[in-house]
């Protein structure tokens, strides 16, 4: 079985700081990992993904994450934080094995204040 | 805009109903997804098809039916409606089958009452 863990339901930044929004996964074989956001009254917004290659996966509006094997964890990061990054953060794995079934972590809210 | 559209916006019914909630997906995708997102189970996956096959088989209940018409478009069906199944219901799209990158659309939003 496939699960995902984001230990934080919240995390609040000042705009300006660097955010970190983490997650842990369990996964048997090669993990497929993503980020997804979510904001209000909308559906899912896909970020960035690591399906091989160099762990630090760089994705859209200045998000990156860091693949880690063995701590086993794929954080969210951005060098400086924007109120607009306000939103619920989704991380999602998958083996290769089983086409489009993710498993979604619960989503940890981001609020960047001014 | 994802260009995945679902159909309708907001659904209220009454326990015991049947309800089809409809998906496109974005031009030229083949894959779709369903998701089912509430306040204590969070983000489920249901189910993908792929060409109008099933592909993939998440947490769906056997009261809940999906398929994947020739037009590429998916409705799933949602029957004998208990309170607990009031949720967001999404639909993603992909081009593929791996569904590395899905599109996901607004949302229906179910209310059992």
């Amino acid at each position: 079985a496939q699960s995902v863990a984001q230990p934080e339901d919240q995390v609040n930044v000042a705009e300006g700081n660097p955010l970190t929004v983490k997650c842990t996964y369990s996964v048997s074989g090669n993990p497929y990992l993503f980020w997804y956001v979510q904001y209000p009254n909308r559906g899912l917004q896909f970020l960035l993904k690591y399906i091989t290659g160099d762990n630090l996966v760089k994705g859209s509006y200045g998000f990156e994450a860091e693949f880690n094997k063995s701590q086993t964890s794929f954080h969210l990061k951005k060098p400086s934080a924007l109120v607009s990054d306000s939103a619920l953060y989704f991380c999602a794995v998958r083996d290769g094995t089983n086409a489009g079934k993710s498993t979604f972590g619960d989503g940890t809210t981001l609020t960047v204040k001014p | 805009d994802s260009g995945v559209t679902q159909t309708p916006k907001h659904l209220i019914t009454a326990t015991g109903q049947r309800v089809t909630l409809r998906c496109s997906p974005r031009s030229g995708d083949l894959s779709v997804y369903w998701y089912q997102q509430s306040l204590d189970q969070g983000l489920q996956f249901l189910i993908q098809y792929y060409n109008g096959e099933e592909r993939a088989k998440g947490n769906i209940l056997e009261r809940f039916s999906a398929q994947q018409f020739p037009d590429l478009h998916s409705e799933l069906n949602l029957s004998s409606l208990e309170l607990g199944d009031s949720a967001l219901y999404f639909c993603a799209s992909s081009a593929g089958t791996s569904g590395y990158e899905q599109y996901f659309g607004p949302g229906t939003r179910l209310t059992v009452t």
